[in-house]
């Protein structure tokens, strides 16, 4: 148990369709994050989160679009997606912000197939 | 650019065979660096990482890292693997103040029994 929980683990979306993806923490952590994990490439960070406010997007397209309405939960809406954006999108918390402890902690992540 | 580099992406060995798996980040400045290990369909988890002091870090399952400045390397090392040590490890970068986590492209690890 990792205390980051994702839902759903899997989706298959058409790329006209609308879809979320949650992540809740039960670590009283205060910064969320969103990585994407694709195959044979880094992990790339999304977005972070820091006391619900967002610190930063990394240059992610418009078609996703986080929401944090609390420092326990985090969401990315997913509209318009392309194939290319099939992946495996990671959520993870940490205590205070990375520069502070260092140390992430992920949740399973959702495997999302777009078609 | 800032980056991370593991240069291994897919490493077989034998069991009590010994383990090095190589980490270099591109940065001049301060760093923290992290190795974080995903074993089959479970999540992501820190093995180790190094802030300041030793160089020599160690962290759980026997798993130790060595910071090597000049070399701007953070190599993970086990002295004698074990079928359960078979995962994904990445190495990871905070480069000066900035509160992202680079990521490597992560190393398969596959210990045969």
């Amino acid at each position: 148990e990792t205390g980051v929980t994702q839902t759903p683990r899997h989706l298959v979306m058409g790329m006209t369709n609308k879809k979320s993806l949650k992540c809740e923490q039960h670590l009283g952590h205060n910064a969320m994050y969103w990585y994407k994990q694709s195959a044979k490439k880094p992990l790339e960070l999304m977005f972070v989160y820091n006391f619900k406010e967002q610190t930063e997007n990394n240059s992610v397209p418009s078609r996703f679009s986080p929401e944090c309405p609390n420092s326990s939960h985090l969401f990315l809406h997913l509209h318009t997606l392309q194939p290319e954006d099939s992946a495996l999108y990671l959520c993870a918390s940490s205590q205070d912000r990375v520069e502070i402890t260092g140390e992430l902690f992920f949740g399973e992540g959702s495997r999302l197939t777009v078609l | 650019a800032q980056s991370v580099s593991q240069h291994n992406h897919h490493v077989i060995l034998s069991e009590a065979a010994s383990l090095e798996l190589g980490c270099n980040y591109s940065y001049g400045g301060t760093v923290n660096l992290f190795w974080y290990v995903q074993y089959p369909g479970q999540h992501l988890q820190l093995l180790l990482k190094y802030f300041s002091g030793d160089p020599l870090v160690k962290g759980i399952k026997g798993f130790e890292a060595e910071f090597i400045k000049s070399k701007f390397s953070f190599n993970l090392r086990k002295p004698s693997v074990q079928w359960s040590d078979t995962a994904e490890y990445f190495c990871a970068a905070r480069m000066d103040s900035s509160y992202k986590l680079i990521f490597g492209s992560g190393t398969r690890l596959l210990v045969r029994p």
